[in-house]
C-alpha cells in the first residue's frame, strides 16, 4: 500500500534551536518528494522538491534530504525562528500522473521565545 | 497577486443542503484539484481536472461533483451535504499534470465547512 508517515505528530522547541522532521514512505514507482510548510489557516506552501538522483537540498534555514534506498526523508530547520512554527507534509508522487500524490499528515511544529 | 482564490473562507450548512465552493486560478494552470483535510489525516483527493472539459475522481469523491467549462475555474459542488463532509477544502493547481509528477501544486487558502 502506498503510504508516507511523518514523526514526530508535534515538536516544540525553543527559539533558535535546530531540528529534524522525519518522513518514510512505502510509495512505488517513487517519481519525486516535497516538503510543505503549512502555516495555520492557510494552504500549504512547497518548500523543496526532491527527485531520486537528489541527496540533499536546501532552502535557506531549511535543508531537505532523501534516502531512496531506505525510503526516508528529512527536514533540518536550523536557528528556528517564531515564524517556523506551523504544519510541515511530506508529499510523495509517484511515476504516473499529478493525481497519484500521497500525502503524509504531516508534523505541527512550535516554537517556543 | 497571481494564485488561487478560493470562496467562500467558511460555510455553516444544515445537513441535505446543497452549496458550491469556488476556486479560480489565474496562472494558466493546466491542472487544478480539490482536496479535503481533517484533523490527523493527510490531504485526501477529491477530484481533479487535467484541463478544461475534462474531470476525474480522486480517492474520496462520494458526495461531491465538479466541472471544468473553464482553465481559470474548477468549482466543487456538495448536493446534499451529511455532518461527514465537515472539513477544510483547498484547491490547488499545477501548470502541468505529467508523468513526471516534478510540478509544484499551489494551493488556495482553504475552505472551512461545517455541516450541522
Amino acid at each position: 500500500k502506498n503510504q508516507v508517515e511523518q514523526s514526530p505528530q508535534s515538536l516544540i522547541i525553543l527559539e533558535g534551536k535546530n531540528c529534524t522532521l522525519q518522513c518514510n514512505y512505502t510509495v512505488s514507482p517513487f517519481s519525486n518528494l516535497r516538503w510543505y510548510k503549512q502555516d495555520t489557516g492557510r494552504g500549504p506552501v512547497s518548500l523543496t522538491i526532491m527527485t531520486f538522483s537528489e541527496n540533499t537540498k536546501s532552502n535557506g534555514r531549511y535543508t531537505a534530504t532523501l534516502d531512496a534506498d531506505t525510503k526516508q526523508s528529512s527536514l533540518h530547520i536550523t536557528a528556528s525562528q517564531l515564524s517556523d512554527s506551523a504544519s510541515y507534509i511530506c508529499v510523495v508522487s509517484r511515476y504516473s500522473s499529478a493525481s497519484k500524490i500521497i500525502f503524509g499528515s504531516g508534523t505541527r511544529l512550535s516554537i517556543r521565545p | 497577486n497571481a494564485g488561487v482564490t478560493q470562496t467562500p473562507k467558511f460555510q455553516v450548512l444544515k445537513t441535505g443542503q446543497s452549496m458550491t465552493l469556488q476556486c479560480a486560478q489565474d496562472m494558466n494552470h493546466e491542472y487544478m484539484s480539490w482536496y479535503r483535510q481533517d484533523p490527523g489525516m493527510g490531504l485526501r483527493l477529491i477530484h481533479y481536472s487535467v484541463g478544461a472539459g475534462i474531470t476525474d475522481q480522486g480517492e474520496v469523491p462520494n458526495g461531491y461533483n465538479v466541472s471544468r467549462s473553464t482553465t481559470e475555474d474548477f468549482p466543487l459542488r456538495l448536493l446534499s451535504a451529511a455532518p461527514s463532509q465537515t472539513s477544510v477544502y483547498f484547491c490547488a493547481s499545477s501548470y502541468s499534470s505529467g508523468p513526471s509528477g516534478a510540478n509544484v501544486l499551489t494551493f488556495g487558502a482553504g475552505s472551512r465547512l461545517t455541516v450541522l
